[in-house]
This record gives C-alpha cells, sequence and structure tokens, in this order.
C-alpha cells in the first residue's frame, strides 16, 4: 500500500512569517499535487508537479517534487491570514489509477 | 453554474435507515469520483466512474452502491446506515482519469451524520 505521510499535522503561525510543509512516502509516484481545503468546501488543486526535481511557484507559493518523485515540499513565503486552510498533497502512482491523499496539515495564520 | 455540485450539503439520519447523495457536473468530465473524507481529514476513494463505467471500487461495504445513470451525474446509495458512514463524503471530475495531470475538481462535500 502506497502512503504518503505529510508533516506538521498542524501549524500556527503569525503573518509574515515563512513555512514550510513535507509530504513524504517510501513509494515513488508518477505525478503528485498540492490541494487547499477550506472549512466547508472541496480541495481545490494548486499545482501538480510531474518531474523529479521540478520545482513550481505560484505567487508567494514554491512547491518541489524530489529528485526521487518520493517526495515533496510546499514553501509559503511571507504567509498571509488568507492562506489558512487544510493542505492535501496527492500522489498518482504509475498506472495513473487513482490518487492517493495524505492527510493534511492544517495552516492558520494570525494576523 | 457551480462545476460540481452535491445535494444534500447536510445529511442527518437514524441507523438502519437508506439514503442517497447526488452529485452533478456540468464540466464535460468524463470520469466521476467518490471520496470519503474521516474526522481526522484522511481523504480516501471510494468509486469511480468513467463514462458510467465503474473503473475503480475499493474496499467499501456492498452497502454502498453508485449509480451513473449519464456522465454528468454519479449518485451514491448507502443502505442500513451504520455510526461509521458518518463523514464528508466528497463527489469529484476530472478531464479524463488516467492521465499524469489528473486534475480533479470537488464538490462542495455532503456533511452525513448517522444517529
Amino acid at each position: 500500500t502506497q502512503l504518503l505521510e505529510q508533516s506538521p499535522q498542524f501549524l500556527s503561525i503569525q503573518e509574515g512569517e515563512n513555512l514550510t510543509v513535507y509530504c513524504n512516502s517510501s513509494s515513488v509516484f508518477s505525478s503528485l499535487q498540492w490541494y487547499r481545503q477550506e472549512p466547508g468546501e472541496g480541495p481545490v488543486l494548486l499545482v501538480t508537479v510531474v518531474t523529479g526535481g521540478e520545482v513550481k511557484k505560484l505567487k508567494r507559493l514554491t512547491f518541489q517534487f524530489g529528485d526521487a518523485r518520493k517526495d515533496s515540499s510546499l514553501h509559503i513565503t511571507a504567509a498571509q491570514p488568507g492562506d489558512t486552510g487544510l493542505y492535501l498533497c496527492a500522489g498518482l502512482p504509475g498506472g495513473y489509477n487513482k490518487l492517493i491523499f495524505g492527510a493534511g496539515t492544517r495552516l492558520a495564520v494570525h494576523p | 453554474d457551480t462545476a460540481v455540485s452535491q445535494t444534500p450539503k447536510y445529511l442527518v439520519t437514524q441507523m438502519g435507515n437508506d439514503k442517497s447523495i447526488k452529485c452533478e457536473q456540468n464540466l464535460g468530465h468524463d470520469t466521476m469520483y467518490w471520496y470519503k473524507q474521516d474526522s481526522k481529514k484522511f481523504l480516501k476513494i471510494m468509486f469511480s466512474y468513467n463514462n458510467k463505467e465503474l473503473i475503480i471500487n475499493e474496499t467499501v461495504p456492498n452497502r454502498f452502491s453508485p449509480k451513473s445513470p449519464d456522465k454528468a451525474h454519479l449518485n451514491l446509495h448507502i443502505n442500513s446506515l451504520e455510526l461509521g458512514d458518518s463523514a464528508v463524503y466528497f463527489c469529484a471530475s476530472s478531464p479524463r482519469g488516467a492521465t499524469l495531470y489528473n486534475e480533479q475538481f470537488f464538490g462542495p462535500g455532503t456533511r452525513l451524520t448517522v444517529l
């Protein structure tokens, strides 16, 4: 069974701080996605990374796929209260059959 | 003009009852999914349909029966509800199921509470 472990589970920071969230596995994934979920809503896709070592930027968010395609990180610069939410990573195993989701990192950014 | 819609948003019912959740997507996607998100926010796939054909059927009790009347709709019927079925159920769709990018669009969720 392929598993994705996210850390930390919870993160509470002040506005303006930087943070990094990690998504790790012992398995190789064909691609990895990051979603953000706000209370009472469904997850919304932020990014998909496909190539080992790939780095993608979305404004203040930087996503990296590990060289071996087993792990990923999400770095947020100068966090804002609007970044508050549950961040989920999801990996696509070989065969592209289904997404495997991590348990998520709950981020709270305080003004 | 909601992309993926689910009804109802909230569902409170007694143990042993039968209930249904409906899902519709207006994105023209071929593939639809049902996910269950438990109290720890762990999101797990239950079923997937591609053009009305069942392609993923995870280890789910047979009390859960999906039905896709057309590729824009995927409903979930649950028989003999149990306390452990309490969760948030999400419907999702993607343009094509088996692609590297596989972007999935989620509905707002249905919070099911079994008393």
